[in-house]
């Protein structure tokens, strides 16, 4: 009963550097999406999909790319690293319908020098 | 767009005493949910309560109670009878429904509340 299940758990990039966090769920969710946070920040959405190959921006969602090929996975893809990208990223998915519970991962901490 | 907000940066309370957690929030949907998460120190997200902008009742688990009041925008958080494993950043979020075009658009967060529960 994995769940939502993101690697790496940590991970340090120098500015420049790309990288994919991955996230997998097994639940059949519909709806997945990532977050970052920051300290004193709280949680913000950076990008979210409905489905497979329906994905949509949140608040936070320059320097990020997402695709969804498959209902399992979402990956996060850092094009070219920036140290303001130095966060705590989370993968969250949940069911389609009413009163739902978002599920989270365990969180990925990245650290752009 | 809606907004979340947790006046209170840090808490303390006294182990087996009540504390309370504001929030307030801002949105001009009908069909939304209201979340409290707790984040312990190890990064883990997990919920402790919610609650269906349609229902009147307030929600209840266990020691953890809501205190919902829709008109004010209100929602706050009450922990009785507080132990140690309480201790953690507590996370308000709120969730347009589906009725008003959400559901999938992910959930909107305060910047948190730290509790400290003093032995």
């Amino acid at each position: 009963n994995a769940g939502v299940t993101q690697t790496p758990k940590f991970q340090v990039l120098k500015t420049g550097q790309s990288m994919t966090l991955q996230c997998a769920q097994d639940m059949n969710h519909e709806y997945m999406s990532w977050y970052r946070q920051d300290p004193g920040m709280g949680l913000r959405l950076i990008h979210y999909s409905v489905g497979a190959g329906i994905t949509d921006q949140g608040e936070v969602p320059n320097g990020y790319n997402v695709s969804r090929s498959t209902t399992e996975d979402f990956p996060l893809r850092l094009l070219s690293a920036a140290p303001s990208q130095t966060s705590v990223y989370f993968c969250a998915s949940s069911r389609r319908g009413r009163n739902t519970e978002a599920f989270f991962g365990q969180g990925t901490r990245l650290t752009v020098v | 767009a809606q907004t979340v907000t947790q006046s209170q940066p840090e808490m303390s309370v006294q182990e087996a005493e009540t504390v309370t957690l504001s929030c307030t929030y801002d949105t001009s949907e009908s069909d939304y949910y209201l979340f409290w998460y707790k984040q312990p120190p190890s990064r883990q997200m997990i919920l402790v309560i919610r609650q269906e902008a349609y229902k009147q009742q307030n929600a209840t688990e266990n020691r953890f109670s809501v205190n919902f009041q829709k008109a004010a925008k209100s929602f706050s958080l009450k922990i009785s009878d507080s132990q140690l494993g309480d201790a953690a950043m507590y996370f308000c979020a709120y969730r347009r429904g589906m009725y008003s075009g959400g559901g999938a658009d992910g959930l909107t967060f305060g910047k948190g509340t730290h509790l400290i529960i003093q032995p």
